[in-house]
């Protein structure tokens, strides 16, 4: 069964950075494009990032751009997503998801609320 | 970026009786490498995250149940529910993974009349 489980959201302040874990299990994780995608509070969804199974090949949207780095550690399972100056409109549901082209596995998610 | 538009916003079905969802792309999202459409259709039901019902546009993924079909090709596509069944209550997304970045739809809210 493939798995996904997300950690380290939390409620920080505006300018704050935070680091985003995933830990991947069931499927072979060093053969899979990884992406996060998040959703804030009562909206739609919104694609990050991506990083190739080889993590020779990344991707930003451009409003984060700059300010988060996505990674992974194929020995580990494990994808991240570093957060650097955090602004409110960050505050969100983050889901570590698993790409073929489109999405067919998503965690539950990790919150992160950015907030004064 | 590619803007992917859905419609309705939100539609009220009775049980049994038939859904349908639109979705437009402002470009064309057919892969001539792959010699498909780059279009994904997803179901959240409430406090869940999203589930893949479709992909390629009309390539149901495993375990969904038929009642659920896609179609459309270019920049026009659809999604229809034939029988609508409580457990189809949900925000239904559109998205396209024809490139960077990925974009969904709004949203299409589905409840029971």
């Amino acid at each position: 069964e493939v798995r996904l489980v997300e950690s380290g959201g939390a409620l920080v302040q505006p300018g704050e950075s935070l680091r985003l874990s995933c830990v991947a299990s069931g499927f072979i994780f060093s053969n899979y494009g990884m992406n996060w995608v998040r959703q804030a509070p009562g909206k739609g969804l919104e694609w990050v990032s991506y990083i190739r199974n080889d993590a020779n090949l990344i991707k930003y949207r451009d409003s984060v751009q700059g300010r988060f780095t996505i990674s992974r550690d194929n020995t580990k399972n494990s994808l991240y997503l570093h957060m650097n100056s955090l602004r409110v409109e960050d505050t969100a549901l983050y889901y570590c998801v698993r790409s073929i082209g489109a999405i067919d596995y998503w965690g539950q998610g990790s919150l992160v609320t950015v907030s004064s | 970026d590619i803007v992917m538009t859905q419609s309705p916003d939100s539609l009220a079905v009775s049980l049994g009786e038939r859904a349908t969802i639109n979705c437009k792309s402002s470009q064309s999202v057919f892969s001539s490498s792959d010699s498909k459409d780059s279009l994904a259709w997803y179901q959240q039901r409430p406090g869940q995250p999203p589930k893949l019902l479709i992909h390629w546009a009309s390539t149901r993924q495993s375990g969904v149940p038929d009642r659920f079909s896609g179609s459309g090709s270019g920049t026009d596509f659809t999604l229809t529910i034939s029988s609508l069944q409580a457990e189809d209550v949900a925000v239904y997304y559109c998205q396209q993974y024809y490139n960077m970045p990925r974009t969904f739809g709004q949203g299409t809210k589905v409840e029971i009349k």
